[in-house]
């Protein structure tokens, strides 16, 4: 019972170095979602999509860019990482027949030096 | 700006007492309102949520309490545990929105045995 599962759990960056985290659902999700969270403010949305092919910026998006080529996964990518971008970071999906429960992975824990 | 402001920050319960955490909305659009559990190391996990037909919705110990004219809400843990501790995060979405979230601050929730 996979549900989402996001690679890599740890990972250091040198400041100007880019990555790729993946995210994968195994629920047939049409929407997925990427937020970060930092202390004291929550988890912000950066982007997210609504189906295979499609993305949308959410409310902190600068600094990333998103693929989601299959239904399943969707990619985050940070091309030049700065040490603002030190973060944890979630993905997240959900369905219209879920009514608006989102189900979220067990994180991404990105430090930039 | 936060469209969710969430209080207390932190917040320390003794073993069968209540644990009260309140937020506050300023988007009149919102229409659903859940509650997010996450432990250390964990992604949230959904706990409760209420949509704003109703003033209140039980669940166990756990209890949302809902005032639409003061764009409050709040959580109620009856009862409190030590496996209570956690973070809590309130959330507000636009139900057509496809469940994109605006989330708290969060609120770190110590029960002493």
């Amino acid at each position: 019972n996979a549900g989402v599962t996001q690679t890599p759990k740890f990972r250091v960056l040198k400041t100007g170095q880019s990555m790729t985290l993946l995210c994968a659902q195994d629920m047939n999700h049409e929407y997925m979602y990427w937020y970060r969270q930092d202390p004291g403010m929550g988890l912000r949305l950066i982007h997210y999509s609504v189906g295979e092919g499609t993305t949308a910026k959410g409310e902190v998006p600068d600094g990333y860019n998103v693929s989601r080529l299959k239904k399943q996964n969707f990619l985050l990518g940070l091309e030049s990482a700065a040490p603002s971008q030190t973060s944890v970071y979630f993905c997240a999906s959900s369905s219209w027949t879920s009514g608006n429960t989102i189900y979220f992975g067990e994180g991404s824990w990105l430090t930039v030096v | 700006q936060q469209q969710v402001k969430q209080s207390p920050q932190s917040l320390i319960v003794q073993k069968g007492g209540i644990s009260i955490i309140n937020c506050a909305y300023e988007n009149t659009a919102f229409d659903y309102f859940p509650w997010y559990q996450q432990f250390p190391g964990k992604g949230p996990a959904l706990l409760i949520a209420i949509r704003p037909d109703v003033s209140e919705k039980k669940e166990g110990r756990f209890t949302i309490s809902f005032n639409k004219s003061a764009k409050q809400f709040s959580l109620h843990i009856m009862d409190s545990q030590p496996g209570d501790s956690a973070t809590y995060f309130c959330a507000a979405t636009k139900e057509t929105s496809g469940s994109r979230l605006t989330f708290g601050e969060g609120t770190q929730l110590t029960v002493n045995p």
